[in-house]
């Protein structure tokens, strides 16, 4: 069984202000890492897939980073706004799993006006 | 695009009735659809691969016979629970890949199902 751990599992953030929190995964057998972003109600939604280590990807105000030799990814929100409040998921995919993504439990965010 | 729509949103049965659970692709053909299940609190759990025109994939401890899956065309798999009981009761979602989409690999997501079995 494949460990995807996302810390914190919740965080409340005021309106303007930047945050982050973390996905950590196996180190070894690394073939790529998602991000997805669930707001409620709605269909998770496709951040970022990312595959190199050392990889920063931007979107907008969100951004994440890689590192694949200690296991662990950043996602960053800058300046966040209240529609930036949903549940980010990241999921890991191992060389060895075929075409299965392991998710982590998410972090939910919530951006006070 | 990209689309994939999944019904019903929710739903409660009574404890021995049997559930089913469609998933379409409506731009797109998926091939390969995946279900999961989602317990209160916890992650996203992989329950099975829904090949089309074969049978699913299962993962270890997910009866079968429980969950029966059928991915009979290009755009609709469903998710059948058998003889539903209380602990059934999970949020299941589907997720499709779209070959357009195959460099990145990423999935796209119905919007989910609750199930409540009384």
């Amino acid at each position: 069984i494949l460990n995807v751990e996302q810390s914190p599992q919740s965080l409340h953030v005021q309106e303007g202000d930047s945050t982050n929190f973390t996905c950590s995964f196996p180190s070894s057998n690394f073939y790529a890492l998602h991000w997805y972003r669930w707001e409620t109600a709605k269909s998770p939604e496709a951040l970022f897939v990312m595959t190199l280590n050392g990889d920063e990807k931007k979107k907008g105000r969100i951004s994440a980073t890689l590192n694949t030799k200690e296991g662990y990814s950043y996602l960053y929100i800058k300046g966040s706004q209240p529609e930036d409040s949903a549940t980010y998921l990241c999921a890991f995919k191992s060389g060895a799993a075929g075409n299965k993504l392991t998710f982590g439990g998410g972090t939910r965010v919530l951006v006070k006006p | 695009g990209a689309v994939v729509s999944q019904h019903p949103s929710w739903v409660i049965c009574k404890s021995g009735t049997s559930v089913k659970i469609e998933c379409r692709s409506l731009d797109f053909q998926a091939t390969t659809m995946f279900w999961y299940r989602q317990f209160p609190k916890q992650s996203l759990m992989l329950m099975a691969t829904s090949n089309e025109g074969s049978k699913a994939t299962y993962e270890q401890g997910v009866e079968k016979d429980k969950f029966l899956i059928n991915h009979a065309s290009l755009t609709l798999s469903t998710l059948t629970v058998t003889s539903a009981h209380p602990e059934d009761s999970s949020f299941y979602i589907c997720s499709a890949r779209d070959w357009r989409h195959e460099n990145t690999g990423e999935l796209f997501f119905g919007e989910g199902s609750r199930l409540t079995v009384l």
